[in-house]
């Protein structure tokens, strides 16, 4: 059972439309990433963050997605203005500290924009 | 370009044989490899990883191979039982703890009894 939370499970959401998706790490993990996993089971990076910082994140240049950690609430990923091609599963990952590189995976927040 | 590559892209085994999971990449700085399991309306679960140090992680019933001069690994999941049909991703990380992961497309097993 994954003890990374997201929330909403399913949003859906008209063209042009907001769409927020929260992601709660699993506690005593700081460093928190966000994919994005379409249909056809490719796998995009967006932004990662440790603790309230930003890693590295992918060239937002439509400046349509947001994100944040904020310090004593959930991680969010925000998509300003919905896009048919944006209908994908989201999906939150943590990983502890120090040296280990692995991984854990929420069960994702899947957006359909219509 | 895609770094990762899996294949086949879907195979079917019956139950109690070894399936056998391939993947290949491109990338040198490659270090670190994990392979996830999803199922249908659920996140991927980490199933096991191995450092580019090593050429053989086991457990259990899985087991990668890991060929670094050939840039290929496997998974090998050993008496295959029904409830291991799902989807499954291999994965690689360069540069660090905190580098991203790239994913391969998956290749989904099914188990037949």
């Amino acid at each position: 059972n994954s003890k990374v939370i997201q929330t909403p499970r399913y949003l859906v959401k008209g063209q042009g439309q907001k769409a927020k998706m929260r992601c709660i790490p699993e506690k005593g993990h700081p460093v928190v990433f966000w994919y994005q996993q379409n249909k056809n089971n490719e796998f995009k990076f967006l932004i990662n963050f440790q603790n309230q910082e930003v890693l590295q994140q992918i060239d937002m240049t439509e400046k349509r997605f947001s994100a944040e950690c904020p310090s004593n609430s959930p991680c969010s990923l925000e998509i300003q203005s919905s896009e048919a091609g944006d209908s994908a599963l989201y999906l939150c990952a943590s990983r502890q500290g120090a040296n280990t590189g692995q991984l854990y995976f929420g069960e994702g927040s899947k957006l359909t924009v219509l | 370009q895609q770094q990762v590559r899996q294949s086949p892209q879907s195979l079917t085994v019956w139950e109690g044989e070894t399936a056998i999971l391939n993947c290949s990449y491109e990338n040198s700085a490659f270090d670190y490899f994990p392979w996830y399991q999803q199922f249908p309306g659920e996140g991927p679960a980490l199933l096991i990883s191995i450092l580019s140090v090593s050429n053989k992680k086991e457990d259990g019933r899985f087991t990668i191979f890991f060929n670094k001069r050939e840039k290929k690994l496997s998974l090998h999941i050993a008496d295959s039982q029904p409830g291991d049909s799902a989807t499954y991703f291999c994965a690689a990380r360069a540069g660090g703890s905190n580098a991203k992961l790239t994913f391969g497309k998956g290749t989904k097993l099914s188990v037949k009894s």
